[in-house]
């Protein structure tokens, strides 16, 4: 499978503890983005990086959310001291930026994390 | 603040119908407008995206219309199928679609036989 994967699928914690979750992205591309859905929602963006360099982060992210790309290749995110109002569908894209071009973002299938 | 809406939250319709989701934005910088679909468990699939030069794209039974001086923007399935049935998201996104990307709330669509 060549598709973006990402580790655990599901993920319950207790408040308090902290969670790191892995992405794979597709292996040529070279974008990487965190988005986060709750339920009934769409997905909000929360950071990407281009290579190893994170270029954006949403206000959304709060100081106890951090996420690195140290090659490159996979990124992971973790969230320290988890909260209640973490539970979520935590989502990774990966997209290839090429020559100027965009293209699209194909989605992984989520961590879902359940915060007790 | 929500930069694109998107009506209805949900859609039934019996197989073989057109379905028809709209979406609203208010960034006029926004310059890619994509429709996602998501089956449950699943992550979002890109489906068709639609770029502000054009007014109408189709691929397949699947049309983005696009009406740029009232910021809005349609989804139509043609000859719909029970298979269809999923959660549609539009989103928008500056510089293509390779940069962050804003998305609808969703509309859950149900194609009955």
């Amino acid at each position: 499978d060549t598709g973006v994967s990402q580790d655990p699928r599901h993920k319950i914690t207790k408040r308090g503890q902290n969670v790191t979750f892995r992405c794979d992205p597709i292996s040529e591309h070279n974008r990487l983005y965190w988005y986060r859905q709750t339920l009934g929602q769409g997905p909000e963006f929360l950071t990407y990086f281009q290579n190893e360099a994170q270029l954006e982060k949403s206000r959304l992210l709060s100081d106890r959310f951090s996420a690195e790309r140290p090659k490159g290749s996979f990124s992971t995110l973790e969230i320290q001291r988890t909260e209640q109002g973490d539970s979520a569908m935590y989502l990774c894209a990966s997209s290839l930026e090429a020559g100027g071009q965009s293209n699209e973002q194909f989605f992984g299938p989520g961590t879902r994390l359940t915060v007790l | 603040q929500q930069q694109v809406k998107q009506s209805p939250q949900s859609l039934i319709v019996q197989k073989g119908g057109i379905p028809i989701i709209n979406c609203a934005y208010e960034n006029t910088a926004f310059d890619y407008f994509p429709w996602y679909q998501q089956f449950p468990g699943k992550g979002p699939a890109l489906l068709i995206a639609i770029r502000p030069d054009v007014s109408e794209k189709k691929e397949g039974r699947f049309t983005i219309s696009f009406n740029k001086s009232a910021k809005q923007f349609s989804l139509h399935i043609m000859d719909s199928q029970p298979g269809d049935s999923a959660t549609y998201f539009c989103a928008a996104s500056m510089g293509g679609g390779g940069n962050k990307l804003t998305f609808g709330t969703g509309t859950q669509l149900k194609v009955e036989l």
